[in-house]
Formats: structure tokens, sequence, C-alpha cells
């Protein structure tokens, strides 16, 4: 099992451009999580999805969409990307809810210009 | 608002000694906390869940206290090892999804 994967391992973007973060797990998980997390700061939650077809905000939305594609695929969207938005984004899933253990990815670091 | 502190400073440990990391927080209630360990340039990793009625859990070298009239968790490795040199997060939950918080983390170092 690869367990959680993510692409882009490394992105640099100009203010204003979009791009799509990919999340996939095999683990047949139901929950799905986006995460950001920046120095001096913890993991903080920018969506969620608890199942399949449903999503909803965590603590820091803004700028920020997602799709659950379906029960394996998790995406995270920038429309306009702003320099607020350079981080290290980690996608996590669990089996069911919050308290259960949360799996993480690789991360994605971000740099927006 | 609420708060979780963990010791910003690295926290430096000769080989084979027990480590000790704090976890402090304020304005919270929480109905668990987890551990997580995570290397440089990867994701967290889970360690450990204890819940609000436990005082204490154990998973082989690592044990977790929860103090909720302290509103603390102790995170303890015992006979460290320089494979243990990480950061570890701690975080908190009070029942749903939003109401997970981080807190930035503790580097440990074992020195060997």
């Amino acid at each position: 099992n690869a367990g959680v994967t993510q692409t882009p391992k490394f992105q640099v973007l100009k203010t204003g451009q979009s791009m799509t973060l990919q999340c996939a797990q095999d683990m047949n998980h139901n929950s799905m999580y986006w995460y950001r997390q920046d120095p001096g700061m913890g993991l903080r939650l920018i969506y969620y999805s608890a199942s399949e077809g449903t999503t909803d905000k965590g603590e820091v939305p803004n700028g920020y969409n997602v799709s659950r594609l379906n029960k394996r695929e998790f995406s995270l969207r920038l429309e306009s990307a702003a320099p607020s938005q350079t981080s290290v984004y980690f996608c996590a899933s669990s089996t069911s809810g919050h308290t259960d253990t949360q799996y993480f990815g690789p991360g994605t670091r971000l740099t927006v210009l | 608002s609420q708060k979780i502190e963990q010791n910003s400073e690295a926290l430096n440990i000769q080989e084979g000694k027990t480590a000790t990391l704090t976890c402090n927080y304020t304005n919270y209630s929480p109905a668990y906390l987890q551990w997580y360990r995570q290397d440089p340039g990867r994701g967290p990793v889970f360690l450990l869940l204890i819940r609000e009625n436990e005082k204490e859990k154990r998973k082989e070298r690592l044990k977790v206290t929860f103090d909720t009239t302290l509103k603390q968790s102790l995170f303890h490795i015992t006979a460290s090892q320089p494979a243990d040199s990480a950061t570890y997060l701690c975080a908190l939950g009070s029942g749903g999804y939003q109401k997970v918080t981080f807190g930035i983390g503790t580097k440990l170092q074992v020195i060997p």
C-alpha cells in the first residue's frame, strides 16, 4: 500500500496563478483532510471531507476550494494564488471520525512569488 | 482563545536517558489528545492517543500522561536513541472535525 500520496512535491507559482494539489489514499478511508503548516504555527485545517460526497470548511478556508472526487481522491485548488499561501500543504486521511489515527501524505511545498 | 503550548526550543538529551516533552493548553476542554512524530520534509506520523478519562497510555518505549486539572500532557521516551530525533507534535480534539488543534511541536535531538 502506498498510503497517502500527494502531487506535486514542490511548486512555484506567481501571484494570481491557479493550481490544484492532488491527494489520493489507498486505505479505504472515509475521511480526508487538507492542512497547511507554516513556521512557528501548528498544522491548520483548511478543509475536510467526512465522507465521500461531503466537504466542509476548517479553520483557514479562505482562498481555497476542494473536491472529493471519489472515496480515494481529495483535491485542493488555489484559484488565484497569493504570497500568503506560501506554505507546506499536507493531505491526511482517517477511517472515519476525527479521533481516529490520521495518516499524512509527504506534503507539497508551495512558494507563491 | 484556545492555545496549545509546546516548548519551541529544541530539547537535547543524551542517548539512553528519558526524554520528556510537554504540551500545555489553555481555554480548551479536550476530549482526547494525540502525539505525532514529524521528520524533516515528511508528514506527521501518529504515535499515541489518550482520552480525557485516561491518565496514562503506554506503547513500547513511549508513555503519555494527561492531566485535565493541570491542562497538561507529558510525553516520555525512555532509553532514547538517536533515531528518536525528530519533531513531536501534540494535537487536541474536543469533538467535531474543526476542533482538532495542533501545537507547533518540539524538536528533540538525541545525542550519541
